[in-house]
Protein backbone atom coordinates (compact mmCIF):
# COMPACT_ATOMS: atom_id res chain seq x y z
CA UNK A 1 0.00 0.00 0.00
CA UNK A 2 1.31 3.49 0.09
CA UNK A 3 0.73 6.43 2.77
CA UNK A 4 1.51 9.79 1.18
CA UNK A 5 1.61 13.05 3.09
CA UNK A 6 1.33 16.95 2.14
CA UNK A 7 0.71 19.81 4.25
CA UNK A 8 -2.98 20.61 4.40
CA UNK A 9 -3.03 24.47 3.36
CA UNK A 10 -0.16 27.21 2.78
CA UNK A 11 -0.62 30.75 2.49
CA UNK A 12 1.97 32.75 0.37
CA UNK A 13 2.47 36.33 -1.17
CA UNK A 14 2.27 37.06 -4.81
CA UNK A 15 5.62 37.18 -6.39
CA UNK A 16 6.98 34.96 -3.88
CA UNK A 17 8.64 31.70 -3.88
CA UNK A 18 6.53 28.75 -2.40
CA UNK A 19 7.83 25.13 -2.04
CA UNK A 20 5.07 22.67 -1.23
CA UNK A 21 5.95 19.32 0.08
CA UNK A 22 5.42 15.66 -0.45
CA UNK A 23 6.59 12.67 1.33
CA UNK A 24 6.02 8.93 0.54
CA UNK A 25 6.37 5.55 1.82
CA UNK A 26 5.14 2.55 -0.75
CA UNK A 27 5.43 -1.18 -1.20
CA UNK A 28 6.40 -0.08 -4.78
CA UNK A 29 7.62 2.59 -6.57
CA UNK A 30 7.51 3.93 -10.68
CA UNK A 31 6.97 7.51 -10.64
CA UNK A 32 5.39 10.73 -8.94
CA UNK A 33 3.39 13.24 -10.10
CA UNK A 34 2.06 16.74 -9.77
CA UNK A 35 -1.36 18.03 -10.44
CA UNK A 36 -3.17 21.58 -9.80
CA UNK A 37 -6.94 20.94 -9.38
CA UNK A 38 -8.37 24.68 -9.15
CA UNK A 39 -11.77 24.61 -7.03
CA UNK A 40 -14.34 23.00 -8.95
CA UNK A 41 -12.20 22.32 -12.10
CA UNK A 42 -10.35 18.66 -12.98
CA UNK A 43 -7.17 18.50 -11.71
CA UNK A 44 -4.31 19.18 -14.69
CA UNK A 45 -0.81 17.61 -15.08
CA UNK A 46 1.99 19.97 -13.74
CA UNK A 47 5.22 17.29 -13.55
CA UNK A 48 6.42 14.03 -13.61
CA UNK A 49 9.81 12.35 -11.76
CA UNK A 50 10.89 8.98 -11.66
CA UNK A 51 14.73 9.84 -11.71
CA UNK A 52 16.28 11.79 -8.90
CA UNK A 53 16.81 15.71 -9.02
CA UNK A 54 14.90 18.56 -9.85
CA UNK A 55 12.68 18.80 -13.61
CA UNK A 56 12.21 22.09 -13.91
CA UNK A 57 9.28 23.63 -16.07
CA UNK A 58 8.58 27.11 -16.44
CA UNK A 59 7.92 28.61 -13.27
CA UNK A 60 7.08 24.88 -11.70
CA UNK A 61 10.09 23.24 -10.59
CA UNK A 62 9.79 19.34 -9.17
CA UNK A 63 12.22 17.27 -7.39
CA UNK A 64 12.67 13.61 -6.46
CA UNK A 65 14.15 11.99 -3.78
CA UNK A 66 13.93 8.17 -4.15
CA UNK A 67 15.79 7.15 -1.06
CA UNK A 68 14.03 9.86 1.23
CA UNK A 69 10.82 8.77 -0.25
CA UNK A 70 10.18 12.65 -0.98
CA UNK A 71 9.18 15.24 -3.35
CA UNK A 72 8.85 19.08 -3.72
CA UNK A 73 6.97 21.07 -5.80
CA UNK A 74 8.41 24.85 -6.27
CA UNK A 75 6.14 27.74 -6.92
CA UNK A 76 8.29 30.84 -8.33
CA UNK A 77 6.97 34.47 -8.94
CA UNK A 78 3.46 33.41 -7.62
CA UNK A 79 0.36 34.94 -9.20
CA UNK A 80 -3.30 34.81 -7.72
CA UNK A 81 -4.04 32.19 -10.35
CA UNK A 82 -1.64 29.85 -8.94
CA UNK A 83 -4.24 30.06 -5.74
CA UNK A 84 -5.33 25.91 -5.95
CA UNK A 85 -5.06 22.67 -4.56
CA UNK A 86 -1.41 20.75 -5.40
CA UNK A 87 -1.61 17.00 -5.41
CA UNK A 88 1.03 14.43 -4.77
CA UNK A 89 -0.03 11.01 -6.50
CA UNK A 90 2.46 8.13 -7.13
CA UNK A 91 2.54 5.47 -9.03
CA UNK A 92 2.95 1.72 -7.84
CA UNK A 93 4.65 0.47 -10.87
CA UNK A 94 3.76 -2.40 -12.92
CA UNK A 95 0.77 -4.10 -11.84
CA UNK A 96 -0.46 -7.64 -12.59
CA UNK A 97 -2.35 -7.34 -15.70
CA UNK A 98 -1.21 -3.66 -16.19
CA UNK A 99 -2.22 -0.21 -14.97
CA UNK A 100 -0.90 2.78 -14.18
CA UNK A 101 -2.63 3.26 -10.65
CA UNK A 102 -1.95 6.36 -9.27
CA UNK A 103 -2.54 7.07 -5.34
CA UNK A 104 -2.87 10.95 -4.58
CA UNK A 105 -2.20 12.65 -1.77
CA UNK A 106 -5.05 14.62 0.40
CA UNK A 107 -3.46 17.77 -1.38
CA UNK A 108 -2.08 20.85 -0.44
CA UNK A 109 -4.36 24.10 -0.41
CA UNK A 110 -2.69 26.67 -1.52
CA UNK A 111 -3.74 30.73 -1.57
CA UNK A 112 -1.72 33.39 -2.87
CA UNK A 113 -2.14 36.78 -1.48
CA UNK A 114 -1.23 40.47 -2.46
CA UNK B 1 -12.01 20.66 -28.55
CA UNK B 2 -13.22 19.03 -25.72
CA UNK B 3 -10.49 16.16 -24.77
CA UNK B 4 -12.40 14.18 -21.87
CA UNK B 5 -15.83 14.91 -21.59
CA UNK B 6 -18.41 13.53 -18.99
CA UNK B 7 -22.29 13.84 -18.83
CA UNK B 8 -24.25 14.76 -16.94
CA UNK B 9 -21.96 17.75 -15.15
CA UNK B 10 -24.38 17.20 -11.81
CA UNK B 11 -26.60 14.62 -11.03
CA UNK B 12 -29.26 15.00 -8.19
CA UNK B 13 -30.39 11.56 -7.34
CA UNK B 14 -32.53 9.72 -4.27
CA UNK B 15 -31.45 6.79 -2.20
CA UNK B 16 -32.12 3.63 -4.02
CA UNK B 17 -31.69 4.85 -7.38
CA UNK B 18 -29.97 3.52 -10.53
CA UNK B 19 -28.09 6.04 -12.26
CA UNK B 20 -25.37 6.36 -15.00
CA UNK B 21 -22.20 8.47 -15.96
CA UNK B 22 -20.72 8.54 -19.35
CA UNK B 23 -17.26 9.41 -20.33
CA UNK B 24 -15.98 10.34 -23.52
CA UNK B 25 -12.04 11.02 -24.85
CA UNK B 26 -10.92 12.51 -28.13
CA UNK B 27 -7.79 11.95 -27.69
CA UNK B 28 -7.17 8.37 -29.16
CA UNK B 29 -6.03 7.03 -26.11
CA UNK B 30 -5.69 3.35 -25.00
CA UNK B 31 -6.37 4.12 -21.10
CA UNK B 32 -9.13 5.31 -19.24
CA UNK B 33 -10.18 5.36 -15.26
CA UNK B 34 -12.37 6.11 -13.04
CA UNK B 35 -11.74 8.12 -9.70
CA UNK B 36 -14.12 9.33 -6.67
CA UNK B 37 -13.34 12.64 -5.12
CA UNK B 38 -15.28 12.54 -1.70
CA UNK B 39 -16.04 16.01 0.02
CA UNK B 40 -12.15 16.04 1.86
CA UNK B 41 -11.01 16.31 -1.43
CA UNK B 42 -9.15 13.56 -1.16
CA UNK B 43 -9.29 11.74 -5.24
CA UNK B 44 -9.42 7.73 -5.71
CA UNK B 45 -8.86 5.32 -8.22
CA UNK B 46 -12.11 3.05 -8.30
CA UNK B 47 -11.70 1.31 -12.56
CA UNK B 48 -8.80 1.21 -14.99
CA UNK B 49 -9.77 0.20 -18.62
CA UNK B 50 -6.94 -0.44 -21.33
CA UNK B 51 -8.20 -1.19 -24.97
CA UNK B 52 -12.15 -2.42 -23.34
CA UNK B 53 -10.26 -4.57 -20.84
CA UNK B 54 -10.60 -4.08 -16.85
CA UNK B 55 -6.90 -3.51 -15.44
CA UNK B 56 -7.82 -2.01 -12.14
CA UNK B 57 -10.26 -2.57 -10.19
CA UNK B 58 -10.31 -1.35 -6.36
CA UNK B 59 -12.14 -2.06 -3.33
CA UNK B 60 -15.31 -0.47 -5.03
CA UNK B 61 -18.72 -1.82 -3.98
CA UNK B 62 -20.26 -4.30 -6.50
CA UNK B 63 -23.25 -1.55 -7.24
CA UNK B 64 -20.75 0.00 -9.19
CA UNK B 65 -20.37 -1.25 -12.42
CA UNK B 66 -18.32 0.15 -15.38
CA UNK B 67 -18.57 -0.59 -18.92
CA UNK B 68 -15.92 0.07 -22.08
CA UNK B 69 -18.19 -0.23 -24.96
CA UNK B 70 -14.84 0.92 -26.97
CA UNK B 71 -11.61 2.37 -26.24
CA UNK B 72 -12.93 6.21 -26.20
CA UNK B 73 -15.63 5.27 -24.03
CA UNK B 74 -16.27 4.46 -20.42
CA UNK B 75 -18.91 4.71 -18.64
CA UNK B 76 -20.05 4.20 -14.81
CA UNK B 77 -23.06 2.53 -14.20
CA UNK B 78 -24.52 2.79 -10.12
CA UNK B 79 -27.15 0.62 -9.13
CA UNK B 80 -29.08 1.48 -5.06
CA UNK B 81 -27.47 4.80 -4.58
CA UNK B 82 -26.67 5.75 -0.95
CA UNK B 83 -25.69 8.56 0.98
CA UNK B 84 -22.30 7.51 0.74
CA UNK B 85 -21.94 7.59 -3.00
CA UNK B 86 -22.18 11.84 -2.87
CA UNK B 87 -19.01 12.90 -4.47
CA UNK B 88 -17.45 14.62 -7.55
CA UNK B 89 -16.56 11.22 -9.79
CA UNK B 90 -13.76 12.38 -12.62
CA UNK B 91 -13.21 10.22 -15.74
CA UNK B 92 -9.47 9.99 -16.77
CA UNK B 93 -7.89 8.92 -19.97
CA UNK B 94 -4.06 8.40 -20.44
CA UNK B 95 -1.93 7.23 -23.73
CA UNK B 96 -1.29 3.75 -22.09
CA UNK B 97 -1.45 1.85 -19.14
CA UNK B 98 2.63 2.78 -18.78
CA UNK B 99 3.53 4.73 -15.22
CA UNK B 100 5.09 7.97 -17.06
CA UNK B 101 1.85 8.58 -18.66
CA UNK B 102 0.13 11.54 -17.51
CA UNK B 103 -3.51 11.46 -17.03
CA UNK B 104 -6.14 13.95 -18.76
CA UNK B 105 -8.91 14.51 -16.59
CA UNK B 106 -12.67 15.08 -17.31
CA UNK B 107 -14.19 17.77 -15.54
CA UNK B 108 -16.21 15.70 -13.49
CA UNK B 109 -19.76 14.49 -12.12
CA UNK B 110 -20.93 16.25 -8.64
CA UNK B 111 -23.61 13.62 -7.47
CA UNK B 112 -25.63 14.28 -4.58
CA UNK B 113 -27.79 11.25 -3.21
CA UNK B 114 -30.83 12.77 -0.79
Amino acid sequence: GQNIDQPTEMTATEGAIVQINCTYQTSGFNGLFWYQQHAGEAPTFLSYNVLDGLEEKGRFSSFLSRSKGYSYLLLKELQMKDSASYLCAVTEGWLTGGGNKLTFGTGTQLKVEL
Amino acid sequence: DTAVSQTPKYLVTQMGNDKSIKCEQNLGHDTMYWYKQDSKKFLKIMFSYNNKELIINETVPNRFSPKSPDKAHLNLHINSLELGDSAVYFCASSLGPTNSYEQYFGPGTRLTVT
